[in-house]
């Protein structure tokens, strides 16, 4: 069955350092998004992609982030100088539908910020 | 406000027991869906009702809207120890481009 595949599953890194997350949606999914969760807390939306344009953000989506497809397959998600408070795990989701529908997520990565 | 808070915030209950879970939201929306989150893991979607829907049913779910009260449940029946997780209501903000707001979830243990 078709997955969204996220790498990595953990990253540790220390305070003011770029982290790229990756995501490789279902093939076929035109709109992809990415949420985050901090630990024990509720999944919180960043950002919505679609036609290699943001669609839609959160206030969390600050000018530290960024997302870009660089290409066919790949969907990426940047934070160019982590603080602690960035410090989530961070999911990737996909779908064939405008406006969300059924939402398929990625694993998550564990992003770990000293 | 926030938008999607379930409650109970936990539910223990025996397999084979029903689980219900509430979900409560404050603004007019499109639809409301219900994730299931194990432990570590990613979301998993459940059932997703449209606004116009009053009532759905997947396997053991069932999953009502009450438009008028904002409110939603999630049923389900003959619970197994598998369905311990944390499920999470998520609403679409009727005139929203494309997010999802998703509550704070409820943790699920079924004790076998």
């Amino acid at each position: 069955e078709p997955e969204v595949t996220q790498t990595p599953s953990h990253q540790v890194t220390q305070m003011g350092q770029e982290v790229i997350l990756r995501c490789v949606p279902i093939s076929n999914h035109l709109y992809f998004y990415w949420y985050r969760q901090i630990l024990g807390q509720k999944v919180e939306f960043l950002v919505s992609f679609y036609n290699n344009e943001i669609s839609e953000k959160s206030e969390i989506f600050d000018d530290q982030f960024s997302v870009e497809r660089p290409d066919g397959s790949n969907f990426t998600l940047k934070i160019r100088s982590t603080k602690l408070e960035d410090s989530a795990m961070y999911f990737c989701a996909s779908s064939t539908l405008a406006g969300p529908g059924e939402l398929f997520f990625g694993e998550g990565s564990r992003l770990t910020v000293l | 406000s926030q938008q999607g808070e379930e409650d109970p915030q936990a539910l223990s209950i025996q397999e084979g027991e029903n689980a219900t879970m509430n979900c409560s939201y404050k603004t007019s929306i499109n639809n409301l869906q219900w994730y299931r989150q194990n432990s570590g893991r990613g979301l998993v979607h459940l059932i997703l009702i449209r606004s116009n829907e009053r009532e759905k049913h997947s396997g053991r779910l069932r999953v009502t809207l009450d438009t008028s009260k904002k409110s939603s449940s999630l049923l389900i029946t003959a619970s197994r120890a598998a369905d311990t997780a944390s499920y999470f209501c998520a609403t679409d903000a009727a005139g929203a481009n494309s997010k999802l707001t998703f509550g704070k979830g409820i943790t699920l243990s079924v004790r076998p």
